[in-house]
């Protein structure tokens, strides 16, 4: 069966430093793995996906996530935290070909 | 291009009453989706449709209808609204599949079942 675990319902950081929001998987088929953000008050969007291929994922506004196969996890960083990166992160892996499962989410907040 | 939209943004219903949440996207996607957010459990998929006439269920489909008979639209139904319902519902769309490719979600209608 898949699952997604999100360590950590809240992370705060201070701007300028380093984001890590941690996210472990498993997985009965070849994982396809995703992270989507949520601003308040709207929908999801993708930052960025990781299927097959290199192993080190960059997404939009400076996030990347890197798929370790040995550890399960599909973490997201970010090297320098911004003020507008406040807002709810979301981890998903592949069900079948039509369906995700999304982690419980990790609001992020972000300290002037 | 509008995207995805989905109406009502707010609705309140009473136990017992029934509703139709809409959603439209006109970026002429094959598959559309209805997810439901609550507190601490992320977003669970409730119906979902990989084209006109075709529809299957989610995760959570106990109480929810869908029909798909263009396109453009996929309507979520609450046959019959009970407290448990509450949330906040999503609609997405993509290319295909959501395994594979983005999914683009609509802004969200909020829920509250008295």
């Amino acid at each position: 069966a898949q699952s997604v675990t999100q360590l950590g319902s809240h992370v705060s950081v201070s701007e300028g430093a380093l984001v890590l929001l941690r996210c472990n998987y498993s997985s009965s088929v070849p994982p396809y793995l995703f992270w989507y953000v949520q601003y308040p008050n709207q929908g999801l969007q993708l930052l960025l996906k990781y299927t097959t291929g290199a192993t080190l994922v960059k997404g939009i506004n400076g996030f990347e996530a890197e798929f370790k196969k040995s550890e399960t996890s599909f973490h997201l960083t970010k090297p320098s935290a911004h003020m507008s990166d406040a807002a709810e992160y979301f981890c998903a892996v592949r069900y079948s070909s039509y369906k995700l499962i999304f982690g419980s989410g990790t609001r992020l907040l972000v300290r002037p | 291009n509008a995207g995805v939209t989905q109406t009502p943004k707010f609705q309140v219903l009473k136990t017992g009453q029934s509703m139709t949440l809409q959603c439209a996207q006109d970026m002429n996607h094959e598959y559309m989706s209805w997810y439901r957010q609550d507190p601490g459990m992320g977003l669970r998929l409730i119906h979902y449709s990989v084209g006109a006439g075709i529809t299957d269920q989610g995760e959570v489909p106990n109480g929810y209808n869908v029909s798909r008979s263009t396109t453009e639209d996929f309507p979520l139904r609450l046959l019959s609204a009970a407290p448990s319902q509450t949330s906040v519902y999503f609609c997405a769309s993509s290319v295909q599949g959501a395994a594979h490719y983005e999914q683009y979600f609509g802004p969200g209608t909020r829920l509250t079942v008295t």
